[in-house]
């Protein structure tokens, strides 16, 4: 059980152009879920957290405009990276907690933008 | 800002070795949580570890939680090339099982 699925898992795109990635927990509801990005060789850095039906919490320095997130419904949550650049390359994971608290990662989303 | 320094940062040992990573923090935790990721994939939880001076046991991996939850170590004995990974530690906080993230320690068990 406890499984997060993200979609898709890898994508290239070109500079200026907007990027969808979803965020699923298949077998339980997700009432809390966190966008992470990493960079090569370095740790998890929280993006932003996000409860179904509200607007999402962004951490310091995460600029809410370029990244939105969208918490439609207890299985799913979506971020948008919009107008990407070069710099915004990275992975992007997911996690979703239900009513343990336990966060459940997903697989990660790998963004090249060219 | 709370801030998870792990050590090692890169620990290259062979297959039959024990090793120790820590975590340490200024901050206290209410709880901590150690991943593994391989390269491409998510973080996979190990353990949660609750209470201060908590030991928990996985196999070869065993885990413990300083009295004061500011701190955390994770012990492998005899390691095998199947433990090459990153390790991470996670330390939550407050509402909404927020989690900050160690520096993360990178594996590699040769034979």
């Amino acid at each position: 059980g406890a499984v997060v699925s993200q979609h898709p898992s890898w994508v290239i795109c070109k500079s200026g152009t907007s990027v969808k990635i979803e965020c699923r927990s298949l077998d339980f509801q997700a009432t809390t879920m966190f966008w992470y990005r990493q960079f090569p060789k370095q740790s998890l850095m929280l993006m932003a957290t996000s409860n179904e039906g509200s607007k999402a919490t962004y951490e310091q320095g995460v600029e809410k405009d370029k990244f939105l997130i969208n918490h439609a419904s207890l299985t799913l949550s979506t971020l948008t990276v919009t107008s990407a650049h070069p710099e915004d390359s990275s992975f992007y994971i997911c996690s979703a907690s239900g009513m343990w608290d336990t966060q459940y990662f997903g697989p990660g989303t790998r963004l090249t933008v060219l | 800002t709370q801030l998870l320094e792990q050590s090692p940062q890169f620990l290259s040992i062979q297959e039959g070795e024990n090793l120790t990573v820590y975590c340490n923090s200024s901050s206290v935790f209410s709880s901590l949580q150690w991943y593994r990721q391989e390269p491409g994939e998510g973080p996979v939880l190990l353990v949660t570890v609750v209470t201060g001076g908590e030991v928990k046991k996985l196999k070869r991996l065993t885990f413990q939680f300083g009295d004061a939850r500011k701190d955390s170590s994770l012990h492998i004995t005899a390691a095998q090339p199947g433990d090459t990974g990153l390790y991470l530690c996670a330390g939550a906080t407050g509402t909404a099982s927020k989690l900050t993230f160690g520096t993360g320690t990178r594996l590699q068990v040769t034979l």
